[in-house]
């Protein structure tokens, strides 16, 4: 089983909705990633925290809002989505980066898998 | 030029055949190298990571030639359950980012 625990497993919202979706990890690492995942495509990298700051923001549109309140938690604020942005959203931690290949190993929550009515 | 590049398949082999997956990627610079397999409607779970000198867990063996900027994965006796997609991951010196492959998508069957 995972160690990366999202919330919730689903979500349906409207265009005109604010929701949250939820991340933690108790593995220690200080990394944190959001990916989005559209069908048989690959993971697309949103953002990436490195010690609770925003490291990467790959250009996302600012209808997703990321935030690390500590280094366990990871939440991505959505507001004013588009059907398009419906897809399989996944976090991810790594120990961090350097020192080895184990720590650079991400670990991936079981996604939220999100439709935009 | 993608920077991760993999055949999408579908590779479908009978239970037991050996079955051998490639990807190159374009950045020489990359240290980091995993595949990562992703059953359907899941999320993509660590396979292997792939060492400079070859490594083999049981019927998984990866292989790395950083010349050629070429991995790959070979997976021996097949089972039902390795029907996935498998996906070629490559991580760049000195960054956080990981670079996915599209994925080849296996199907064993009976």
């Amino acid at each position: 089983d995972t160690e990366v625990t999202q919330t919730p497993k689903h979500l349906v919202m409207g265009m005109t909705n604010k929701k949250s979706l939820k991340c933690e990890q108790h593995m220690g690492h200080r990394a944190m990633y959001w990916y989005k995942q559209k069908a048989k495509k690959p993971p697309e990298l949103m953002f990436v925290y490195s010690y609770e700051k925003l490291s990467i923001n790959e250009s996302v549109p600012s209808r997703f809002s990321p935030e690390c309140p500590n280094s366990s938690l990871l939440n991505l604020h959505l507001h004013a989505l588009q059907p398009e942005d419906s897809a399989l959203y996944l976090c991810a931690s790594s120990q961090l980066r350097g020192g080895g290949l184990a720590k650079n190993i991400q670990y991936f929550g079981a996604g939220t898998r999100l439709s935009v009515l | 030029r993608k920077e991760v590049e993999q055949d999408p398949g579908p590779f479908n082999v009978p239970e037991g055949a050996t079955v051998a997956f490639n990807c190159t990627y374009s950045n020489s610079a990359s240290q980091s190298f995993f595949w990562y397999r992703q059953d359907c409607r899941k999320e993509p779970k660590l396979l292997m990571s792939v060492y400079s000198s070859g490594n083999e867990d049981g019927r998984f063996t990866a292989q790395l030639n950083r010349a050629s900027q070429y991995i790959s994965l070979l997976i021996r006796d097949s089972k039902l359950s390795d029907s996935a997609t498998y996906l070629c991951v490559v991580q760049g010196d000195n960054t956080d980012k990981l670079i996915f492959g599209t994925g080849t998508r296996l199907q064993v069957f009976p």
